[in-house]
């Protein structure tokens, strides 16, 4: 079963920043939190992946509390192809158990 | 850039007949890995690979069989195909330590 907690849907404006948080109390020490997303029924695309300490690349960063018990993926400026489903994951020895994920519906 | 490729794209099949989905990979990796997809739910994982020679199960392994002779092939084979199995499947490939990259899909629909 997966290890982390998603909210099932959220909304956001275009060209606002959108949050999207994660639960994973239960993730041991050495598990690493992984952020995939998929659009429409494409193959899921990486975006960003940490284990302690927070994580920046060219589409996301990702900020993980001190206690590692949730993390927020963060999209600085949404646009309307960020619309899809993103899997919050704990990844341990390269298996992936993937949630229902969260919905991002991004407006205009 | 041809990453992870899958084929065939759509394929539908009669209750009881076999076929093999295809996974080839341009990048090296040694892992590789399977999954199946149902509507609005998550993937999940029905074997993996970690090199040549070797295969592991996963969570749903039941009615599938993989095998993996070279580092860039990873075809999963349905031997008796069952309205079940109708889905959505994923192919897969990561280094030891690195994110996995996933193919387009086979859509798959057993009548």
């Amino acid at each position: 079963d997966a290890k982390t907690t998603q909210p099932p849907s959220m909304d956001c404006a275009e060209g606002r920043a959108a949050n999207l948080p994660c639960n994973h109390s239960t993730i041991s020490g050495n598990e690493y939190v992984y952020w995939y997303r998929q659009i429409h029924s494409q193959g899921p695309q990486y975006i960003i992946h940490g284990l302690k300490n927070n994580e920046t690349n060219e589409m996301a960063s990702l900020i993980i509390t001190e206690d590692r018990k949730s993390s927020t993926l963060i999209l600085p400026h949404a646009t309307l192809r960020d619309t899809a489903v993103y899997y919050c994951i704990a990844e341990y020895g390269n298996k992936l158990v993937f949630g229902a994920g969260t919905i991002l519906r991004v407006k205009s | 850039n041809a990453g992870v490729t899958q084929t065939p794209k759509f394929r539908i099949l009669k209750i009881g007949q076999s076929m093999t989905l295809q996974c080839t990979q341009d990048m090296n990796h040694n892992y590789m890995y399977w999954y199946r997809q149902d509507p609005g739910m998550g993937l999940k994982l029905i074997y993996y690979s970690v090199g040549a020679g070797i295969t592991d199960k996963g969570e749903v392994p039941n009615g599938y069989n993989v095998s993996r002779s070279t580092t860039e092939d990873f075809p999963l084979r349905l031997e008796l195909a069952a309205p079940s199995q109708t889905s959505v499947y994923f192919c897969a490939s990561s280094s030891p330590s690195g994110p996995q990259h996933f193919g387009d899909g086979t859509r798959l629909s057993i009548l």
